[in-house]
């Protein structure tokens, strides 16, 4: 059964720094690319950033480019985020997705529960 | 970026109903589409992808159409589980994937 579990989220002040964890198990982590999409509370979702499967290829949204950084360990089955420089409107629950492919297709066959980011002071 | 409409934003339907959901791309981007569900405090799932693949163990009463900027997701026989709010997502120009607004199915 695939699993994807993410942590790290939590409170932080503007202007300071997170980093995401995402723990995935059930799959073969490194045939597959990931991503992070991230939802508002009470609003829709929103892809951030994904890495293919063996970080030869890396995107990011407009919103986040230059202040995350996406980034994978095969050997540890694991994904990350790190989020600098964050601001009220980062505030959102960040789910991990596995990608259908290795390369990366873009759209998504199994997200984890997500981990909750809330920045503020 | 390119930008995908969901009409409507809300529906209400009652089980057994019909119910089709659109999305519209700002430009063509071939079949390069997704649909997911989300159930309240659940992750989204995937239900169809490439406009009209079913993704494996997805009910048959979901299909997905279309090609270009227009696309449909139809469930064919709304059940009591179809309560949710439904999300189409390009693919077609990565690193700008996009999701549409949502639309939400409710009881009627």
């Amino acid at each position: 059964e695939v699993q994807l579990v993410e942590s790290g989220g939590g409170l932080v002040q503007p202007g300071r720094s997170l980093r995401l964890s995402c723990a995935a198990s059930g799959f073969t982590f490194d045939d597959y690319a990931m991503h992070w999409v991230r939802q508002a509370p009470g609003k829709g979702l929103e892809w951030v950033s994904g890495i293919s499967w063996n970080s030869g290829s890396i995107g990011y949204a407009d919103s986040v480019k230059g202040r995350f950084t996406i980034s994978r360990d095969n050997a540890k089955n694991s994904l990350y985020l790190q989020m600098n420089s964050l601001r009220a409107e980062d505030m959102a629950l960040y789910y991990c997705a596995k990608d259908k492919a290795a390369g990366i297709l873009g759209y998504f066959d199994y997200w984890g529960q997500g981990t909750l980011v809330t920045v503020s002071s | 970026a390119i930008q995908l409409t969901q009409s409507p934003s809300s529906l209400s339907a009652s089980v057994g109903d019909r119910v089709t959901i659109t999305c519209r791309a700002s430009q063509g981007i071939s079949s390069a589409l997704a649909w997911y569900q989300q159930k309240p405090g659940k992750a989204p799932k995937l239900l169809i992808y490439d406009a009209s693949s079913l993704e494996s163990g997805v009910p048959s009463r979901f299909s997905g159409s279309g090609s270009g900027t227009d696309f449909t997701l139809t469930i064919s026989s709304l059940q009591p589980e179809d309560f949710a709010t439904y999300y189409c997502q390009q693919f077609n120009s990565y690193p700008a994937l996009t999701f549409g607004g949502g639309t939400k199915v409710e009881i009627k």
